[in-house]
């Protein structure tokens, strides 16, 4: 597809799991960004990749929280041994680099309940 | 303080009146100023961008960009039913490509 595609939309699991959550940017997007939205709340910014550098990890809230992108194109954010405090929707978003715009492009997020 | 902030409202404004949305930012250096629109339910869209003081005009969107004052505000003309959604405010701090968003205003157009 054109957008921005994430999975799964809905994921729910018992605290103490692990959660791995996907995101396929726009082709040709080098810029990946994950953001979490909890209930009523703005986005908090989780971690940034741009190409080939180091990413931008400064928003990550605990080191149960990684991200890795392959090939500078699919994104997975991985969440240990889960709590219910991660309960959020988690929003991928790309962009490209350089564009005057510096518009960001958002999947429709994977919701993510921790019972 | 936060890095972006914006009153959560909900702002209501009768159909066909200006709405104005505001924000305020922390880091002195930003260069650029993004307003978000997200529907209930919905991912976050991009309505308006700014990087200059003053203001840039696209259609009923007006966007005022104050960096003396860190000020950042979104207008909407004639406001419509369908402008009822969310509007998220973003800034990108100076020497990096993080987008920090604020919290949303929840605007309100009644019909």
């Amino acid at each position: 597809g054109a957008g921005v595609s994430q999975s799964p939309s809905n994921k729910v699991t018992e605290k103490g799991k692990d959660v791995e959550l996907r995101c396929d940017p726009i082709s040709g997007h080098t810029a990946l960004y994950w953001y979490r939205q909890s209930l009523g709340q703005g986005l908090e910014f989780l971690i940034y990749f741009q190409g080939n550098s180091a990413p931008d990890k400064s928003g990550l809230p605990s080191d149960r929280f990684s991200a890795e992108r392959t090939g500078g194109s699919v994104s997975t954010l991985t969440i240990q041994r889960t709590q219910q405090e991660d309960s959020a929707v988690y929003l991928c978003a790309s962009g490209a680099r350089g564009a005057s715009t510096g518009e960001l492009f958002f999947g429709e997020g994977s919701r993510l309940t921790v019972l | 303080q936060k890095e972006v902030e914006q009153n959560s409202g909900p702002l209501s404004v009768p159909e066909g009146a200006i709405a104005s949305l505001n924000c305020t930012y922390s880091d002195r250096g930003s260069q650029s100023f993004f307003w978000y629109r997200q529907y209930s339910g919905k991912s976050p869209e991009l309505i308006m961008f700014i990087y200059s003081n003053g203001d840039k005009e696209d259609g009923r969107f007006t966007a005022q960009l104050n960096k003396a004052s860190q000020y950042v505000s979104l207008l909407i003309r004639d406001s419509q039913p369908s402008d009822s959604a969310t509007y998220l405010c973003a800034v990108s701090p100076s020497g990096t490509y993080k987008y920090i968003f604020g919290t949303g205003t929840r605007l309100k157009v009644l019909a």
